[in-house]
């Protein structure tokens, strides 16, 4: 079956550094590919997302791409501020025959100090 | 416009009881699908709804079961309930099975 690994955190960063968190997948055909973020107490927000190999996507400073080579969506942000300390997830949707639905990582949460 | 919203925000439940959990769709969107989020781990799809029937199931026992009504809106229901169902359940729209799904704030529920 479809899977996700991405690492495992916490990962504590401060203001203006560079975030890296990895994702790996599993999955059968050609998936698409999401970042969620959720942010203390609320639900999950599309952060980007790719739709077929070489893709990049792109979001408030966020970038990702699709490596279907090598399995990976790895998200990226350049200069991260206090505000985008969260949980990261990295998802994958099967096919349209099987709804679709999303299959998730574990979740990093990220910590950005002033 | 509202997104999806869901109710209860919060509830706490006994052993063995029954809850239900309410959802209404995005304006527009006629798809509702479920997820469960454990304390510290992705969420994990329960099962998804469409034209009000049940399209796909996650691995979930028969203790789960849902329903959607003819304005989109969905509720999910879990029977005899353990303490091994206190998580966040989130209720995610879309299109059809169209990528883009909305997700709600999901409702936090505590099994004592």
């Amino acid at each position: 079956g479809n899977s996700v690994t991405q690492m495992e955190g916490p990962v504590t960063l401060s203001e203006e550094a560079f975030l890296t968190i990895n994702c790996t997948y599993t999955a059968t055909g050609y998936p698409s590919l999401f970042w969620y973020v959720q942010y203390p107490g609320e639900g999950l927000q599309l952060l980007l997302k790719a739709t077929k190999a070489d893709d990049k996507g792109s979001n408030k400073g966020f970038e990702a791409t699709y490596r279907k080579e090598t399995t990976s969506f790895h998200l990226e942000k350049g200069s991260v501020q206090v505000s985008d300390s969260a949980v990261y997830f990295c998802a994958l949707s099967g096919s349209r025959a099987a709804g679709n639905k999303l299959t998730f990582g574990g979740g990093t949460r990220v910590l950005v100090k002033p | 416009d509202a997104g999806v919203t869901q109710s209860p925000t919060h509830l706490i439940k006994t052993r063995g009881q029954q809850v239900t959990l309410r959802c209404s769709p995005k304006s527009g969107h006629d798809t509702v699908s479920w997820y469960q989020q454990a304390l510290g781990q992705g969420p994990q799809f329960i099962f998804q709804y469409y034209e009000e029937e049940e399209r796909q199931r996650g691995n979930f026992p028969d203790r789960f079961s849902g329903h959607q009504f003819p304005n989109y809106s969905s509720e999910l229901n879990v029977n005899a309930l353990l303490l091994g169902d206190s998580a966040l359940y989130l209720c995610a729209s879309s299109v059809g099975t169209v990528d883009g799904y909305t997700f709600g704030s999901g409702t936090r529920l505590t099994v004592v």
